[in-house]
């Protein structure tokens, strides 16, 4: 099925480092979200984008809805150590008739370690 | 607010065995309900959608299905295990809008031994 293509598959930094991922689609979508999940848990929605240029934050994430609409980047400022888990942007359209209509397509994840 | 609930959080079943796990959604109504897997910590398969009461997509062909006998609860099951249904399966679910984003249920481990 549909996938997105998230990088880096996995970052090791240092606490108090920036860190940016990205994910891009062949298709468009209408809506592009970030998730957090930690081990053992379901991810947790960091930023929900709905217009193309969209830039929006969330503390120390700041998050961006691609003008092509075919991708967004996350970037994380100053990092911490709870920072730690796997990022996945996902993305799907609301438009009533389009193959993604409604359903969720994720990236493969993005694993972050934030060393102290 | 909206809550959604997931159990049981770990499962360990015999091959062949029947398999039935719950998700109900709390302070919403006729919300869009889904299935996912996730193998190995990485990707998220999505197994079933239900956009009503008794209205079951299936999104690939495998050993589970689904069914929606209430507007708030949503059950994934199958009739004998397999090896290969190993895995962590989330449940989710999100207003028929379809704004604010999808909210994920905490998960269930399910190992086949």
């Amino acid at each position: 099925g549909q996938q997105l293509n998230q990088s880096p598959q996995s970052m090791f930094i240092q606490e108090g480092e920036d860190v940016s991922m990205n994910c891009t689609s062949s298709s468009i979508f209408n809506t592009w979200l970030w998730y957090k999940q930690d081990p053992g848990e379901g991810p947790v929605l960091l930023i929900a984008l709905y217009k193309a240029g969209e830039l929006t934050s969330n503390g120390r994430l700041t998050a961006q809805f691609g003008i092509t609409r075919k991708d967004s980047f996350l970037n994380i400022s100053a990092s911490i150590p709870s920072d730690v888990g796997i990022y996945f942007c996902a993305g799907y359209t609301t438009n009533a008739g389009g193959t993604s209509y409604g359903k969720l397509t994720f990236g493969q994840g993005t694993i972050l370690t934030v060393h102290p | 607010s909206q809550t959604i609930h997931q159990w049981p959080a770990t499962l360990v079943q015999p091959v062949g065995s029947p398999l039935s796990l719950e998700c109900t959604v709390e302070g919403t109504s006729n919300p869009n309900l889904y299935w996912y897997r996730q193998a190995a910590g990485r990707g998220l398969q999505l197994l079933f959608y239900s956009v009503g009461i008794g209205q079951i997509s299936s999104e690939v062909p495998q050993n589970l299905s689904a069914s929606r006998p209430q507007d708030r609860q949503f059950i994934l099951s199958s009739k004998k295990l397999l090896l290969s249904d190993s895995g962590f399966y989330l449940c989710a679910w999100i207003r028929t809008d379809f704004l604010y984003g999808y909210t994920f249920g905490s998960g269930t481990r399910l190992t086949v031994v």
